[in-house]
């Protein structure tokens, strides 16, 4: 999945804390998605962008923000951490043919 | 809103059978429909890339095809091997009005097939 890169890769917060995920894309790329993946649930979208300086709701908003002031990044901030946020996150990018993924980040909230 | 479905939720078959997948969309006001296959513990790789004007589109033993007015997909796959086995999902943008005008931002999955193939 060249282009797109997540980080961290894996972490581990206790309720209550804060933390920024960062998702990086080099192919100049107007959208930029977050999600969240659960055993059974599929691929929940989270946040999206169509555009630098632009951020939308998706299905599963509550208790995360984003931001998007620059192209190439998109950020997605757990304010509060919470157990139901153990997860893991995905982000992709799309231009105007395919959207490419991120590895992933394995979020635990203990 | 645009629900995507994909039906069987499971497959277990032999290696060397042909097999085909579903993608089912209920809007069919669609830019495009791709293709992912996902590896336990890993990311989405992307497969096939059909465009809302083409009817199909083929990689190596892989074969998708569109058909937009029944909002429906098809995902072949010829002679499958045991390295075929992932989950294979299904995703289409959607047409969505916001505040920098329309575009096809929304991107909208299925919930998988998960595949797997015995030797």
């Amino acid at each position: 999945n060249a282009g797109v890169t997540q980080t961290p890769k894996f972490r581990v917060l206790k309720t209550g804390q804060s933390m920024t995920l960062l998702c990086a894309q080099d192919m100049n790329h107007e959208y930029m998605y977050w999600y969240r993946q659960d055993p059974g649930m599929g691929l929940r979208l989270i946040h999206y962008s169509v555009g630098e300086g632009t951020t939308a709701k998706g299905e599963v908003p509550d208790g995360y923000n984003v931001s998007r002031l620059k192209k190439q990044n998109f950020l997605l901030g757990l304010e509060s951490a919470a157990p139901s946020q153990t997860s893991v996150y995905f982000c992709a990018s799309r231009g105007n043919t395919e959207a490419f993924f991120g590895q992933g980040t394995r979020l635990t909230v203990v | 809103k645009q629900e995507v479905t994909q039906i069987p939720a499971a497959l277990s078959v032999p290696e060397g059978e042909n097999l085909v997948l579903n993608c089912s969309f209920t809007d069919s006001a669609i830019y495009n429909l791709q293709w992912f296959r996902q590896d336990p513990g890993k990311g989405l790789t992307s497969l096939l890339l059909i465009q809302s004007s083409q009817r199909e589109q083929t990689s190596g033993r892989l074969n998708a095809s569109l058909d937009k007015s029944s909002g429906r997909s098809t995902l072949y796959i010829a002679a499958s091997q045991p390295g075929d086995s992932a989950t294979y999902l299904c995703a289409v943008p959607k047409l969505a009005v916001g505040r920098g005008g329309t575009s096809y931002g929304k991107l909208t999955f299925g919930q998988g097939t998960i595949l797997t193939v015995h030797p």
